[in-house]
């Protein structure tokens, strides 16, 4: 089936670099992509989101991009902070259901 | 107020009990849904609720059992569950099935015994 996908499942990123987390998906149907947060022992926590018909949309420190080409998203984190550490999801949305499909996730770890 | 509530945070049951999980939500959203997290997995889809009706159910095994009483509130009933069920069991909700942003609670961390 298709389904949504991370290149890394680990990223260690040094306090105050940016940070990539790259996801692939192959649904080219889906119209809606969504950036969550988890925390240890805590539910998922909304990033950022952005629709297929956009390439790129900023948030507060977090920018993500669509690239339907290639069937890639990226979620930038600029000057990374302890508190990013988590584990971070993307999903998409291809039907109507409200069915978000997730990615398998990626462990971003922030070293002093 | 905009946030999802869950109860209990922890629970422990044996394989023989019968125990409920309660979600919360008033932010008059009209879609609800159960999640069930493993161990470093993402969150997998188990039942969707639409206008308090059960929309989408995930082939999800009968000692599973969803509720959704009114637009407010959704159990999810345990009975007979076996130590593989042991996992976070995550509540969403939506303004509407098909909306885009789901806004999830904190979770409760289930362990059969």
């Amino acid at each position: 089936g298709e389904s949504v996908g991370l290149h890394l499942p680990t990223l260690s990123v040094q306090e105050g670099d940016n940070s990539i987390i790259n996801c692939a998906y192959s649904n080219s149907a889906s119209d809606y992509f969504i950036w969550y947060k988890q925390e240890s022992g805590k539910g998922p926590q909304f990033i950022i989101d952005i629709r297929s018909n956009m390439d790129k949309r900023q948030g507060q420190r977090v920018t993500v991009l669509l690239n339907k080409t290639v069937k890639h998203l990226s979620l930038q984190i600029a000057a990374t902070q302890p508190g990013d550490s988590a584990v971070y999801f993307c999903a998409e949305k291809g039907d109507s259901w409200g069915k978000l499909q997730f990615g398998a996730g990626t462990q971003v770890v922030v070293t002093p | 107020d905009t946030e999802v509530t869950q109860t209990p945070k922890h629970l422990v049951m044996g394989m023989t009990n019968k125990k409920s999980l309660k979600c919360e939500q008033h932010m008059g959203h009209r879609a609800m849904y159960w999640y069930k997290q493993k161990a470093k997995k993402p969150p997998e889809l188990m039942f969707v609720y639409s206008y308090e009706k059960l929309s989408i159910n995930e082939s999800v095994p009968s000692r599973f059992s969803p509720e959704c009483p009114n637009s407010s509130l959704l159990n999810l009933h345990l009975h007979a569950l076996q130590p593989e069920d042991s996992a976070l069991y995550l509540c969403a909700s939506s303004p509407r099935q098909g909306f885009d942003e789901q806004y999830f609670g904190p979770g409760t961390r289930l362990t059969v015994t």
